[in-house]
């Protein structure tokens, strides 16, 4: 069954202590995997579209990266702003169009 | 430029009762993107419009739900004899187009909840 996981579900870090994110996905013939940040009472932002393994953007303090099996969220030296819950998304094939299916998302806390 | 709109931003209402959740696009978006989002969840899709038709409504949980994109601009997300399992956070998305490489925008989304 076509799925999206992402791990940890929950991750505390300290400002300046840099850290990776997990979002796993079966998929056969990847259309591209999408991350997006989401803060409480609002709608998830937009980071980036990764389309190909070994594929790499950056923005900030933000690295994404993908293989042909999973993608990681690399954040170097955090900082309070970055708390958010970030998540990944992958299209999946439903009735001749493309759906973007979401995980459950990484709840981030970075502590000052 | 103004961004995705959505009214209201909380409803509440009582088990049975008919609602109605708007979301306005960003000008130009010819695709639109209905979610819905419960605690501790990853947005669940429910439908997406292309134009004004609805390319594909199979993520709608059952024959209570609808939705219109009349005009391909303004949608409207219909929930007729509300149940309680329907409180969610509803967002809508808009994008250029059904590419799916192409970024979504989203909402802020609707609190929904139904006592």
């Amino acid at each position: 069954e076509d799925q999206v996981t992402q791990s940890p579900e929950a991750l505390r870090l300290q400002e300046g202590e840099s850290s990776s994110l997990n979002c796993s996905y079966t998929v056969s013939g990847l259309r591209g995997l999408f991350w997006y940040r989401q803060d409480p009472g609002k709608g998830p932002e937009f980071l980036f579209t990764l389309y190909s393994a070994g594929e790499e953007k950056e923005k900030e303090r933000l690295k994404a990266t993908l293989t042909k099996k999973e993608s990681f969220l690399h954040i170097t030296a955090p900082k309070p702003e970055d708390s958010a819950t970030y998540l990944c998304a992958v299209p999946y094939l439903s009735g001749g169009s493309y759906i973007p299916t979401f995980g459950r998302g990484t709840s981030l806390i970075v502590h000052p | 430029g103004a961004g995705v709109s959505q009214t209201p931003s909380n409803k509440v209402t009582e088990k049975g009762k008919y609602v109605e959740l708007r979301c306005d696009p960003i000008s130009g978006h010819t695709a639109l993107y209905w979610y819905r989002q419960s605690l501790g969840q990853g947005p669940e899709f429910l439908i997406y419009f292309q134009g004004t038709g609805a390319a594909d409504d199979s993520g709608l949980p059952n024959d209570r739900f609808f939705a219109v994109r009349p005009e391909g601009s303004v949608s409207t997300l219909k929930i007729q004899r509300t149940e309680r399992g329907d409180s969610a956070v509803y967002l809508c998305a808009s994008s250029e187009g059904t590419s799916t490489y192409n970024e979504q925008f989203f909402g802020p989304g609707t609190r929904l909840t139904v006592l």
